[in-house]
């Protein structure tokens, strides 16, 4: 059955350090999403992307984040100076509009430290 | 901004016994997902709820959505342990590039 994959699953890095998330959305799939859930709180919506361009963004997509889909497989979340707040679990996501079902990735669990 | 609440947040239930959560939120739409999430993975999808009075049934979880009450629950009989995780419901706001979550219930199931 295919399934959304993201790398790395850990990722710890410093303060103000830049971290790029990677996630391959299910083939078939044209929107993607990133979502993030802080320890033991609730999944928050970041962004969406069809069509090569931002759908939705929320007021937590500030400037600080960009996505990118580089390729035809891989769909990528770059924070550019992370900061203590920013760790968090990031869950990548991906549907094929039917329905809007969005089928989601294992996780990338990011530590700022 | 759309809110989705659950209730309640956190759930101890005996085995084989039967229990209800609910979720409201607070503006017009007509999709609503159950997802469930073991501690540490991903979430999973359970049921897609399309239309007022939907009702989706797999095994001991049974889902439904009430539109024009701005409701869905999620009904569990017969608990057993396997069923022990934290259960989210996701609103699409209709504009289809979104889901607000809510605040999760966590279902501890005991013998």
């Amino acid at each position: 059955e295919p399934e959304v994959t993201q790398t790395p699953s850990h990722q710890v890095t410093q303060m103000g350090q830049e971290v790029i998330l990677r996630c391959v959305p299910i083939s078939n799939h044209l929107y993607f999403y990133w979502y993030r859930q802080i320890l033991g709180q609730k999944v928050e919506f970041l962004v969406s992307f069809y069509n090569n361009e931002i759908s939705e963004k929320s007021e937590i997509f500030d400037d600080q984040f960009s996505v990118e889909r580089p390729d035809g497989s891989n769909f990528t979340l770059k924070i550019r100076s992370t900061k203590l707040e920013d760790s968090a679990m990031y869950f990548c996501a991906s549907g094929q509009g039917d329905y809007n079902e969005q089928f989601f990735g294992p996780g990338t669990r990011l530590t700022v430290l | 901004e759309l809110k989705v609440e659950q209730n309640p947040l956190f759930l101890s239930m005996q085995e084989e016994k039967n229990y209800t959560i609910y979720c409201n939120y607070s503006t017009t739409s007509d999709r609503l997902y159950w997802y469930r999430q073991d501690p540490g993975k991903s979430l999973e999808s359970l049921f897609v709820l399309l239309s007022n009075g939907a009702v989706k049934q797999e095994g001991r979880l049974m889902a439904s959505l009430d539109t024009k009450a701005r409701l869905s629950t999620l009904h569990i009989t017969a608990a057993v342990h396997d069923l022990s995780a934290t259960y989210f419901c996701a609103v699409d706001a209709n504009t289809g590039n979104q889901f607000y979550f809510g605040t999760g219930t966590s279902l501890t199931v005991i013998p």
